[in-house]
């Protein structure tokens, strides 16, 4: 069974920093995998998809990589800014049309 | 304006009630499904759709039912056999490009706060 597993569940930095959040899971056979924001008591938004044949996407100051034969991806977000605190989820598509998520990082961004 | 809509926001029932909550997109999407969220918690998949009149379960399909009698709609019935209906529900759709490895990216609605007391 695919689990999906998001370290650190909570990370506060300064304004400014770049920063990395984590995205292990333990079944390589993937379609893609998805990362999320979600802002308190809202939906999600997509902020990048990373097909199982390609190693990284990028949109603005995000970039995902994705290593599928060690389970990992890693959300990079450059030069951080307040409006950047959220809830980051990442998500993996195992086909079927189920999507198996991770529990979350709660990111603050301090000014 | 294209996208999912999710009503009511906020909904409050008694224990022992059934109670649907509405999920409308107009983004001419095949699947559509629906998620629970509990606090400090990821998604979990109740029931998916990927085309009009079939439906299947999801991880977590106990308590609950749907219907997909238009493209465009997929509500879900909270009946009074869930056990910890208390929750966040999110509906989300996609595109059905079924294995083919193309992008299927999700996108979500808003989200409704259901609380059963």
């Amino acid at each position: 069974k695919q689990e999906v597993t998001q370290i650190p569940a909570a990370l506060s930095v300064p304004e400014g920093e770049n920063l990395v959040l984590n995205c292990s899971f333990t079944d390589s056979a993937i379609y893609n995998l998805q990362w999320f924001r979600q802002d308190p008591g809202k939906g999600l938004t997509s902020l990048l998809l990373i097909q199982s044949s390609q190693r990284e996407q990028t949109s603005g100051r995000l970039n995902a990589s994705l290593d599928k034969s060690s389970g990992r991806s890693t959300l990079y977000i450059a030069a951080s800014q307040p409006g950047d605190s959220a809830t980051y989820l990442c998500a993996v598509d195992q086909g079927a049309q189920k999507l198996v998520f991770g529990q979350g990082t709660r990111l603050t961004i301090n000014p | 304006d294209g996208g999912i809509t999710q009503s009511p926001k906020y909904l409050f029932r008694k224990e022992g009630q059934n109670v649907t909550l509405s999920c409308e997109q107009n983004l001419n999407h095949d699947a559509m499904y629906w998620y629970r969220q509990d606090p400090g918690q990821g998604l979990r998949l109740i029931y998916y759709s990927q085309i009009v009149n079939d439906f299947q379960k999801g991880d977590i399909a106990e308590g609950y039912s749907v219907s997909r009698e238009k493209k465009e709609s997929f509500p879900l019935t909270v009946t009074s056999a869930q056990k910890n209906p208390t929750a966040f529900y999110l509906c989300a759709s996609s595109i059905d490009i079924p294995l083919s490895g193309l992008q299927r990216e999700q996108y979500f609605g808003p989200g409704t706060r259901l609380t059963v007391t």
